[in-house]
């Protein structure tokens, strides 16, 4: 079955970089689009950042552009999101998905603190 | 990144039928529809329907998507214990080249 599986989390002081990865198993991983989608504690979902299956096109919001970089090893089945000047708003659980939402890892604490 | 608009809690009683809400614009709801997602206290989110009313296999028929205009619908039959949940809306924008969630909806089942 699907599996999706984030690390890489951690506790890292502001202005300091983190990087995510999110294994993937169970589906044809090169013909996903892939993303990463963010929970901050006690609030709503927001998404981060989405690359196509064959990585020509990124997108990103707002709040992470210029900072966040979403990449993907498409011989890994892996997923990655490379986090710098990191700020104590990007605290959150990061997770993985693919296509529209289909699956979801159990995702990645990522604490942003001095 | 402007997002999709949905009431933060629905309480209904058991048994009874629930319709959550989710407003946007004609770039994502009006123009793609919207996915909506089930999320448990501590668990991860999980796909209820995505483009309106395509459910995954496994998710049951007592919910239902649809939409109308710029507005999408969740409609939630025969109320159980287990649909107390939070309820998040999002849709790809065209203009923004994002995607959008709503604030989410948390529904109580009485």
């Amino acid at each position: 079955q699907v599996q999706l599986v984030e690390s890489g989390g951690g506790v890292v002081q502001p202005g300091r970089s983190l990087r995510l990865s999110c294994a993937a198993s169970g589906f044809t991983f090169r013909s996903y689009g892939m993303l990463w989608v963010r929970q901050a504690p006690g609030k709503g979902l927001e998404w981060v950042a989405l690359i196509s299956n064959d990585e020509n096109n990124k997108y990103y919001s707002d709040s992470v552009k210029g900072r966040f970089t979403i990449s993907r090893d498409n011989s890994k089945n892996t997923l990655y999101l490379q986090m710098n000047s990191l700020r104590a708003e990007d605290t959150a659980v990061y997770y993985c998905s693919y296509a529209v939402f289909d699956s979801w890892g159990q995702g990645t604490l990522v604490t942003v603190s001095s | 990144q402007a997002g999709l608009t949905q009431p933060p809690s629905v309480s209904k009683d058991l048994r009874q039928t629930a319709t959550l809400t989710c407003t946007g614009n004609s770039n994502n709801v009006g123009n793609q529809g919207a996915a909506w997602l089930q999320q448990h206290q501590g668990h991860p989110p999980k796909l209820l329907s995505y483009r309106n009313n395509n459910r995954p296999s496994g998710i049951s028929e007592r919910f239902s998507a649809s939409r109308s205009g710029n507005t999408a619908s969740l409609t939630i039959t025969g109320l159980l214990p287990e649909d107390e949940a939070d309820y998040y809306c999002s849709a790809w924008d065209n203009n923004l080249s994002a995607w959008v969630f709503g604030g989410g909806t948390k529904l109580t089942v009485l």
